[in-house]
């Protein structure tokens, strides 16, 4: 089955700064890949999602890019802010049929003011 | 309007109670989930149905027993709950196997 692996684990960036976080999937097949955030006591919620048919995405300060043939996609935010503070998860599906999504271990991000 | 609506929101229980967590969905998906976040954050799939039948059953205890009485409610029963089963259950859906909605979690602290 699909595995995902995520890193950092925890970064901390100054206000203002750029956060990259990045993650490697294991199955070719998985063509679906989203990024969660999840703040402190609540759900984790869709920030930002790839298709494998697109190499890179943006919505305004957030960006993910996707690398197929290695198998890695990363997520940019710029400009930093300290409500950006959370959890991050990144996450690969094969969208088709039932196969559910399968999280890394989340990269817990801190933007200090 | 709550778009996936889980109860309780915490549960504090004795080790060897039974207890279940409701799920509520109104957002017409077909596909339901239970996934389980441990005291690291680490979020793992436990079970998933589709339109009300059983699609995927991770390596779970058999004391935990999900039931899904339509396609818009997936509840989760746990039979003599264990300290290791303290976590958060989040309960999601999605059209497809994609952009999961999540419910609001149930932190479950089993003493």
């Amino acid at each position: 089955g699909e595995n995902v692996e995520q890193h950092p684990s925890t970064l901390s960036v100054q206000e203002g700064d750029s956060a990259v976080i990045k993650c490697t999937y294991s199955d070719s097949a998985s063509n679906y890949f989203p990024w969660y955030k999840q703040e402190l006591g609540k759900r984790p919620q869709l920030i930002i999602d790839i298709r494998s048919n697109v190499g890179e995405k943006k919505d305004q300060r957030i960006a993910v890019t996707l690398n197929k043939t290695a198998k890695h996609f990363s997520l940019h935010i710029t400009e930093t802010q300290p409500e950006d503070s959370a959890v991050y998860f990144c996450a690969a599906s094969i969208n088709s049929g039932n196969t559910p999504l399968v999280f890394g271990k989340g990269t817990r991000l801190s933007v200090i003011a | 309007d709550t778009a996936v609506s889980q109860t309780p929101k915490y549960l504090v229980t004795q080790m060897g109670n039974d207890k279940s967590i409701k799920c509520e969905q109104n957002l017409g998906h077909d596909t339901m989930y239970w996934y389980k976040q441990d005291s690291k954050k680490f979020l793992k799939i436990m079970f998933s149905y589709n339109n009300k039948e059983l699609i995927i059953n991770e390596t779970v205890p058999n004391r935990f027993s999900p039931k899904s009485p339509d396609k818009a409610h997936l509840n989760l029963h746990i039979n003599s709950l264990e300290l290791g089963d303290s976590a958060v259950y989040f309960c999601a859906s999605s059209p497809q196997s994609e952009k999961l909605f999540f419910g609001s979690g149930t932190q479950l602290s089993v003493l």
